[in-house]
């Protein structure tokens, strides 16, 4: 069974900085694109970031403005969002996302997901 | 960037009733779509994709269907477990995008 549990979500005061991780099981982990998409309080999915298998090809939201950075380690199974300089638009739920596609080089669909650590941003 | 409209927002339907989600993409998404069911506490799901092609597992009183850029999905006879919001997703062009979200309520 294709398991994704999220981790590292909790309360920070703007300007911070958080790292999420999402531990993939179930699944041969290099071989699968990865995503993160996070859910703001009473608001819809939004995508945030796209890795590669092989980490090659790496895409971001463009209303992220180059604050976070997505990073995979296929010996751990774990995929990585560091969060920098954050603000109160940044509080929401954060899923990490398998692609559908093996090998995928661009974002496709989602085919397994995990239930999420909330990031609340506040001082 | 692709901007996906999804209506209703909201929706009462009764047990048993056929529930009925429309999606429009701001352009020809190629059937580049799929259907996701969300519940509080638990992880999203995949339901279809390429616009009709139903996900292995999910039950066949699911269905979507539509090309170009015009899209329903059904529910052909609700269930108290799919009491849930569903979100319609665009994947022909980065950045990939969803719509705004149908929450399907008991009436």
């Amino acid at each position: 069974e294709v398991q994704l549990v999220e981790s590292g979500g909790g309360l920070v005061r703007p300007g911070g900085s958080l790292r999420l991780s999402c531990a993939v099981s179930g699944t041969t982990f290099s071989r699968w694109s990865m995503h993160w998409f996070r859910q703001a309080p009473g608001k819809g999915l939004e995508w945030v970031s796209f890795i590669r298998s092989t980490s090659d090809h790496i895409n971001y939201a463009d209303s992220l403005r180059g604050r976070f950075t997505v990073s995979r380690d296929n010996a751990k199974s774990s995929l990585y969002l560091q969060m920098d300089s954050l603000s109160a638009e940044d509080t929401a739920v954060y899923f990490c996302a398998r692609d559908a596609v093996e090998m995928a080089a661009k974002p496709y669909y989602f085919d397994y997901w995990g239930q999420g650590t909330l990031v609340t941003v506040s001082s | 960037d692709i901007q996906m409209t999804q209506s209703p927002s909201s929706l009462p339907a009764s047990v048993g009733g056929r529930v009925t989600i429309t999606c429009q993409a701001s352009q020809d998404i190629n059937n580049r779509l799929s259907w996701y069911q969300l519940r509080p506490g638990k992880a999203p799901k995949l339901l279809i994709y390429d616009a009709s092609t139903l996900m292995t597992g999910v039950p066949s009183r699911f269905s979507g269907r539509g090309s170009g850029t015009d899209f329903t999905f059904t529910i052909s006879s609700l269930q108290p477990e799919d009491i849930a919001t569903y979100y319609c997703q665009q994947y022909d062009n980065l950045p990939v995008s969803f719509g705004g979200g149908t929450k399907v309520e008991i009436e």
